[in-house]
């Protein structure tokens, strides 16, 4: 069974640092890009970040860019977040998320459950 | 950045209703669209890939349309568990958007 599970979340203060975890089980890890998604409380998705299978490959969003950074350990089968520069508006639930190649199309087909950041003073 | 637009925002509905829910993209996606539903307190859920592909164990009440820039979600049926706000996103090019969702709402 696929399962993602996030950790690292918590109350931090405003140009404050965390760092998010992702444990990935039951698939090969090191096949599949992975990919941060948040939701602010009463909000929408926002895509964040991307990072190829390998992790030689990386992609932010500009409400990100140069704050946070985006990697994985295969060995360790773990996808992490080291967010920086914390902002009040970089509260929300943040998800880690598989991106599924098909042969019509890809898509995110397995979510963590998320874990909470709030940042405030 | 690719923007996709949901309409509606939100609406109510009754049991049994039939529902549709459409998605704009603000260039052509071909048919990389995907849906997803996300109840409270819990992570969004794959229904639909690829515009038109049933997810694995997803209710066949529910289905896809469009290509191009138009895309439809169809809930032929609402059943109770169908109550929850629906998402669609393009995978066509990165970063792969969101649109601002739509509420299904008990009328």
């Amino acid at each position: 069974e696929v399962q993602l599970v996030e950790s690292g979340g918590g109350l931090v203060q405003p140009g404050g640092s965390l760092r998010l975890s992702c444990a990935a089980s039951g698939f090969t890890f090191s096949s599949y890009e992975m990919h941060w998604v948040r939701q602010a409380p009463g909000k929408g998705l926002e895509w964040l970040s991307y990072i190829s299978s390998s992790g030689s490959s990386t992609y932010y969003s500009d409400s990100v860019k140069g704050r946070f950074t985006i990697s994985r350990d295969n060995a360790k089968n773990s996808l992490y977040l080291q967010m920086n520069s914390l902002r009040v508006e970089d509260t929300a639930v943040y998800y880690c998320a598989r991106m599924t190649y098909y042969s019509s199309g890809k898509c995110f087909n397995y979510w963590g459950q998320g874990t909470l950041v709030t940042v405030s003073s | 950045d690719i923007q996709m637009t949901q309409s509606p925002s939100s609406l109510s509905a009754s049991v049994g209703d039939r529902v549709t829910i459409t998605c704009r993209a603000s260039q052509s996606i071909s048919s990389y669209l995907n849906w997803y539903q996300q109840k409270p307190g819990k992570a969004p859920k794959l229904l639909i890939y690829a515009a038109s592909s049933l997810q694995s164990g997803v209710s066949s009440r529910l289905s896809g349309s469009g290509s191009g820039t138009d895309f439809t979600l169809t809930i032929s049926s609402l059943e109770p568990e169908d109550f929850a706000t629906y998402y669609c996103q393009q995978t066509y090019s990165t970063p792969p958007t969101f649109g601002q969702g739509t509420k299904v709402e008990i009328k």
